[in-house]
């Protein structure tokens, strides 16, 4: 089963950014918040990971809370490509670190 | 640089016959997995390859196999095809087994079966 809790759904205006929430209550220390995305009538994209500090890299910014509990993945300036399906997986050693996928939360960008 | 490649995009079968999916992997990576995503659902993971092995399954029968070859790329294959087995088959590669490395998808396989 998943690790984390996501909403089903979030709305955004487009040239704005969007935070998108993640719960991981059960995390240890050895797991690894992935997030990636997946358009419509596409496969899934990596968008960004981390351990334990705050990551950025060119498509959005990863920020993990103090307690790893729950992080908050941010687009900076979303555009209407940016609507997608978005997931948040924990990757842990229990797994074996594989991407075990929740239902997402399907990001709504409107013009 | 070639990204994740799979083929053929879409395949029609009749239940009971038997399918075969194929993955090359992007340049450098390694290890193989294949996922199964049914319609408006997470994908969920089938196994994973790395140096030719099978290194983990996930809870699929065993209709469900596949191979890794000496360049990398890898196939899944599926016997005694159901109409359940309809879906998007992805293929994911990455540059080795751990937590830290991140997957790259290929654009899926629609297997339709009737």
């Amino acid at each position: 089963d998943a690790k984390t809790t996501q909403p089903n759904s979030m709305e955004s205006n487009e040239e704005e950014p969007v935070h998108l929430p993640c719960n991981h209550s059960t995390i240890s220390g050895t797991d690894y918040i992935h997030w990636y995305r997946q358009l419509p009538s596409q496969g899934p994209e990596y968008v960004i990971h981390g351990l334990t500090s705050n990551v950025n890299n060119r498509m959005a910014s990863l920020a993990i809370a103090e307690d790893r509990k729950s992080s908050t993945l941010i687009l900076h300036r979303a555009t209407l490509r940016d609507a997608a399906v978005y997931y948040c997986i924990l990757r842990t050693m229990d797994s074996n670190y594989q991407l075990i996928w929740g239902a997402g939360t399907k990001l709504i960008i409107k013009p | 640089d070639a990204g994740v490649t799979q083929s053929p995009t879409h395949l029609i079968k009749t239940r009971g016959q038997q399918v075969t999916l194929r993955c090359s992997p992007k340049s450098g990576h390694d290890t193989v997995s294949w996922y199964q995503q049914a319609l408006g659902q997470g994908p969920q993971f089938i196994f994973q390859y790395y140096e030719e092995e099978e290194r983990q399954r996930g809870n699929f029968p065993d209709r469900f196999s596949g191979h890794q070859f000496p360049n990398y790329s890898s196939e899944l294959n599926v016997n005694a095809l159901l109409l359940g087995d309809s879906a998007l088959y992805l293929c994911a590669s990455s540059p080795g087994l751990a937590g830290r490395y991140e997957q790259y998808f290929g654009p899926g396989t629609r297997l339709t079966v009737t």
